[in-house]
């Protein structure tokens, strides 16, 4: 099972927004309304930002949204700040044997 | 609080075996499945496996095809723990290592993470 295509990075400038693709196929993204997207700041552990493709934990700022059209979901963070940069991961549930399948990852930096 | 606490960094041979622990609190640990995620140095995420506490039946365990056969995830109830380990370590098993809760096996929500253990293998 392959990762999940993500781009490797982008960069936006404070209050700015930016968005972050996750693409898969019809075994995982296309399949399930099933994506979430996850922050991990350097030596830290992985934070749950999205899941379901568009739904944010309560504790998650409401700048952070989440959509999805086809095989592609995207990750859109609006009025970017300077704590926003960090690594992002998307992730699906997949119809194969491996069950969870996550992208490559993208890096934010916030200029 | 919804709290996962992992146990602390180990360093290791390789050929030697390991175990390291999750210990689950502020939840019911029996009706969550807990999952384990490696990330090696610099690299990304992959999912490894997951275990339901709750049942004890073999099939209350599943494993990606990567990492089949080469680690086995368990748990104890009585204690709120799941392990994960290995019998004979490679240094290609230098990583990384978290925990998660997952709330439905038929999904990819990871809504809790511990803080990670990290495994270094080398001679």
């Amino acid at each position: 099972q392959s990762a999940l295509t993500q781009p490797a990075s982008v960069s936006g400038s404070p209050g700015q927004s930016i968005t972050i693709s996750c693409t898969g196929t019809s075994s995982d993204v296309g399949a399930y309304n099933y994506v979430s997207w996850y922050q991990q700041h350097p030596g830290k552990a992985p934070q749950l930002m999205i899941y379901e493709v568009s739904n944010r934990p309560s504790a998650v700022s409401d700048r952070f949204s989440g959509s999805k059209s086809g095989n592609t979901a995207s990750l859109t963070i609006s009025g970017l700040q300077a704590e926003d940069e960090a690594d992002y991961y998307c992730s699906s549930f997949t119809s194969t044997s491996t069950l969870v399948v996550f992208g490559d990852g993208t890096k934010l930096t916030v200029l | 609080e919804v709290q996962l606490v992992q146990s602390g960094a180990e360093v290791k041979k390789p050929g030697e075996s390991l175990k390291i622990s999750c210990k689950g609190s502020g939840y019911s640990f029996t009706t969550y499945w807990i999952g384990w995620v490696r990330q090696m140095p610099g690299k990304g995420l992959e999912w490894m496996g997951s275990i339901y506490p709750g049942n004890s039946d073999t099939r209350y365990t599943r494993y990606s095809p990567s990492f089949q056969g080469q680690v086995t995830i368990s748990a104890d109830k009585s204690v709120s723990t799941a392990y994960l380990q290995w019998s004979g370590l490679k240094a290609s098993d230098t990583a990384m290592y978290y925990c998660a809760r997952n709330p439905d096996i038929n999904s990819d929500i990871l809504d809790y993470w511990g803080q990670g253990t990290l495994v270094t293998v080398s001679s």
